[in-house]
């Protein structure tokens, strides 16, 4: 079975310091892992993606993301919050099933940015 | 190039009929998914269409039905439509499976 936790339903981080938003995933396969962004009122807009090639993932807008199979995580990090950056992260993994191909999304991370 | 459009962008039903939502592809894209979105939720996967034929399903009742075209627009067809229906409907679609999706802005539902 394929499952996405986030683990924080809201993160609040003052601008100018470090953002870290957590995903864990479980998968009987090597999945695909998407971080997605989402401001309020417009549709999702992709961040970064790992399909197993490097672990270290860059993405748009300053965002990164590891990937740790050994802790089957995939947390989505930025040195320096911006106001801009809040909104809703969407951690996303895409495995094969007997169904054909599934995509599995976290239940999101509301980012907040104090000025 | 186009990305992905889906119309209408806001509908108003009452329960038990039917509607049929759209869904435009991105040039070159022969995938398309499509999601529901409560309000305050994540997206969940109702199905995926891959060059014409059903690729994959959540878990969704029958009466959520789908089509793509051989343009590969698609469309998202739901009937006996319940209150619970509410809802944000995405589409994405991508380059191949199993390739990076990208979003239309949705299509948002409310079933009175």
């Amino acid at each position: 079975a394929q499952s996405v936790t986030q683990l924080d339903s809201h993160v609040s981080v003052s601008e100018g310091t470090p953002v870290l938003l957590r995903c864990n995933y479980s998968s009987s396969y090597s999945p695909s892992l998407f971080w997605y962004v989402q401001h309020p009122n417009k549709g999702l807009q992709l961040l970064l993606k790992y399909t197993s090639a490097a672990t270290l993932v860059k993405g748009i807008n300053g965002f990164e993301a590891e990937f740790k199979k050994s802790e089957t995580s995939f947390h989505l990090t930025k040195p320096s919050a911006h106001m801009s950056d809040a909104a809703e992260y969407f951690c996303v993994a895409s495995a094969p099933s007997n169904t054909g191909n599934q995509f599995y999304f976290g239940t999101g991370t509301s980012l907040t940015v104090i000025p | 190039e186009t990305g992905v459009t889906q119309s209408p962008t806001h509908l108003i039903k009452t329960r038990g009929q039917q509607v049929t939502l759209r869904c435009s592809s991105q040039s070159g894209h022969n995938t398309v998914s499509w999601y529901q979105q409560a309000l305050g939720q994540g997206p969940q996967f109702i199905f995926q269409y891959y060059r014409e034929e059903e690729n994959g399903r959540g878990n969704f009742p029958p009466r959520f039905s789908g089509l793509q075209f051989p343009n590969y627009s698609s469309e998202l067809n739901v009937n006996a439509l319940e209150l619970d229906d509410s809802a944000l409907y995405l589409c994405a679609s991508s380059r191949d499976l199993r390739e990076t999706q990208y979003f239309g802005p949705g299509t948002r539902l409310l079933v009175l």
